[in-house]
């Protein structure tokens, strides 16, 4: 149980194209769902927290306009990346968690995705 | 504030070695501890977690941790290594109220030498 998709797990776009991400919990209902980004060899950075049904809460430092959090059902949240550019090349990982282990604060993570923009 | 802090940033160890990655975190109460494994360009996979009760938590993969509350640690352990144990691994600390947050650790590299 317990299982996080992310799709797709690699894209690669031109500079200037947007790109959703979708990160999916497969058999639990995720009230909350969170995006992290990880450059390479470095550990991971929380980009927003996505509640269902709400806006998302973003991290500061991270362009709310740029990166586009839609979180419209218990099983799917998407991040678009709007406009992009080199710079944002980089490997998001996503991460649901359990509404019904509220107490343990468990996150299930996505096995990530690889965007590269060129 | 809340951090974790992972002081090995490359650990080099023969293959059957034993190994122990370290792990401090700053936290205002007990928190929430996990300890995660990532493959080049894979996800992350828990090892395993402490949330309460025993100090000593077992895990995957023939893992385990141990939380010490007066050193705010929880290091990883594991008695023999194994080639396929080379990866990153990082540990995270979960907050315990409504924020849910997760803070990680900057990741240790695991390199193993036959």
């Amino acid at each position: 149980g317990a299982v996080v998709s992310q799709h797709p797990s690699r894209v690669i776009c031109k500079s200037g194209t947007s790109v959703k991400i979708e990160c999916r919990s497969l058999d639990f209902q995720a009230t909350t769902m969170f995006w992290y980004r990880q450059f390479p060899k470095q550990s991971l950075m929380l980009m927003a927290t996505s509640n269902e049904g709400s806006k998302a809460t973003y991290e500061q430092g991270v362009e709310k306009d740029k990166f586009l959090i839609n979180h419209a059902s218990l099983t799917l949240s998407t991040l678009t990346v709007t406009s992009a550019h080199p710079e944002d090349s980089s490997f998001y990982i996503c991460s649901a968690r359990d509404q019904w282990q509220h107490s343990y604060n468990e996150q299930f993570f996505g096995p990530g995705t690889r965007l590269t923009v060129l | 504030a809340q951090s974790v802090t992972q002081p090995d940033i490359h650990i080099t160890v023969s293959e059957g070695a034993s190994l122990e990655l370290r792990c401090n975190y700053s936290y205002g109460a007990t928190p929430y501890l996990f300890w995660y494994v990532q493959s080049p360009g894979q996800g992350l996979q828990l090892l395993l977690k402490y949330f309460s009760g025993d100090t000593l938590v077992q895990g995957i993969k023939g893992f385990e941790a141990e939380f010490k509350r007066s050193q705010s640690s929880f290091n990883l352990r594991k008695p023999s290594v194994h080639w396929s144990d080379a990866a990153e691994y990082f540990c995270a600390v979960g907050a315990r109220n409504t924020g849910n947050q997760f803070y990680f650790g900057t990741g240790t590299s695991l390199t193993v030498i036959p």
